[in-house]
């Protein structure tokens, strides 16, 4: 069975680039959520998809983006990258939208410059 | 508000004694909740959740609706527990909120 796998691992970008950050699912999740885990802080929901559509989204502004394929795997972008972007992005897929428990990649450290 | 609170960022505790990391949470509802783990260089993985009722690596956790807590503890730690430990919350849509977790210290 394949975990979740993300890419790239670390990234630096500057002020006011965009970046797109990568998420393949485990085998059998069909559900894909993304969290944003700043320096000493839990994660923060940003938002999942389901079958290819947006099914929720936490306090993030539009800038924060995503896409969800048809083999599942998904993909986060970011305009405009402000420095507070500087965190951890991880991914995590799940079965289904019930109540099945989510699996974790080991996330892409994004630092702006 | 759905909130999750883990009130202390460090705790530390010498091989063998018992241990426990505090978790409230604030929900309207019935709540899910999880503690997820992260050892050095690894990914963060599923602990235990509350519906299963299980023990993990010597771990249990229990709900308690009436003070809106989900403490996690161990009668005896060892140094390989020493790891940082989240607890989170399944929010509206299945979203999950994380406390800010603790790190775990287990010294010999």
């Amino acid at each position: 069975e394949t975990g979740v796998t993300q890419s790239p691992t670390h990234l630096i970008k500057t002020r006011g680039q965009q970046v797109t950050l990568r998420c393949s699912s485990q085998s059998g999740h069909n559900t894909v959520s993304w969290y944003q885990q700043a320096l000493g802080q839990g994660p923060q929901f940003i938002f999942q998809y389901y079958r290819e559509e947006e099914n929720g989204r936490g306090n993030f502004p539009p800038r924060f983006s995503g896409l969800q394929f048809p083999n599942y795997s998904s993909e986060l972008n970011v305009n405009a990258l402000e420095l507070d972007d500087s965190a951890l992005y991880l991914c995590a897929s799940s079965k289904g939208q019930g109540n099945q428990p989510q699996h974790f990649g080991d996330g892409t450290r994004l630092s702006i410059l | 508000a759905q909130r999750v609170t883990q009130p202390e960022k460090l705790l530390s505790v010498f091989k063998g004694a018992p241990v426990e990391l505090k978790c409230n949470y604030s929900y309207s509802g019935s709540p899910e909740l999880f503690w997820y783990v992260q050892y050095s260089r690894q990914r963060l993985q599923l602990l235990l959740r509350h519906i299963s009722r299980e023990s993990i690596k010597g771990f249990t956790a229990d709900l308690n609706k009436g003070e809106t807590s989900f403490h996690l503890k161990k009668p005896f730690a060892q140094e390989e527990d020493s790891a940082m430990y989240y607890c989170a919350l399944r929010g509206q849509g299945g979203k999950l909120i994380f406390g800010q977790g603790t790190e775990l210290s287990v010294k010999p």
